[in-house]
């Protein structure tokens, strides 16, 4: 079975400043999809980026970039310029291709310092 | 578009009673929708899928005769909890995938809003 794990519970980063997410996962698979999801207060889940696994590119979404290692399965958030509604649960997520199962990571509290 | 509804939003019930809560996608027909759980602080746990015109697919430990799934249209699934016990108490989320490839290049799920559920 699939496996994510996000080994930070929290983080905080000065606002403007960049900060980095991360997240490794287990699988035995070769075509897979990554993402990153956003819950704010609100906890309504927001896809932020994602990650298909069989491109080496790493994905970006304005202030949003992926750092994706496939052979280390590692796959970590930079958010850059960082804003207080970036404040949120971050969870990361993966899913096998064809398969539309998502398995979750236990999630990172973002918090923006002002 | 690509919005999907959960109604209600929260919900307070005796012990004992059953709970409906609704999974709508407003824009875009999903054969398939799922269903999570989250307990507080904690990750979204899928709790079953949901397949339009046949019988959902729960996953390990998650009792299908407490929790009944209903699919019957391209745009709504229901979740009910039956006699519901404090500790069902938990927020509900549900998503909904787009298959036509319209909206995402991709089967991506579209989730809800959620349903948080108090049980006295």
């Amino acid at each position: 079975a699939q496996t994510v794990t996000q080994s930070q519970p929290e983080m905080s980063v000065q606002e403007a400043e960049t900060v980095t997410l991360s997240c490794t996962y287990d699988t035995s698979e070769s075509d897979y999809y990554l993402f990153w999801y956003k819950q704010p207060p609100s906890r309504q889940m927001i896809l932020v980026i994602r990650q298909e696994a069989y491109k080496q590119q790493n994905a970006t979404e304005n202030r949003f970039s992926v750092n994706f290692q496939k052979a280390a399965k590692s796959f970590s958030l930079k958010i850059s310029d960082s804003q207080l509604g970036d404040a949120a649960m971050y969870f990361c997520a993966y899913t096998n291709f064809g398969n539309e199962k998502l398995t979750f990571g236990t999630g990172t509290r973002l918090t923006i310092i002002p | 578009g690509a919005v999907v509804s959960q109604h209600p939003s929260w919900v307070i019930c005796k012990s004992g009673t059953s709970v409906k809560i609704e999974c709508r996608s407003l824009d875009f027909q999903a054969t398939t929708m799922f269903w999570y759980r989250q307990f507080p602080k904690q990750s979204l746990m899928l709790m079953a899928t949901s397949n339009e015109g046949s019988k959902a697919t729960y996953e390990q430990g998650v009792e299908k005769d407490k929790f009944l799934i209903n699919h019957a249209s391209l745009t709504l699934s229901t979740l009910t909890v039956t006699s519901a016990h404090p500790e069902d108490s938990s927020f509900y989320i549900c998503s909904a995938e787009d298959l036509s490839g319209v909206l995402s290049s991709y089967n991506e799920q579209f989730f809800g809003p959620g349903t948080r559920l108090t049980v006295l």
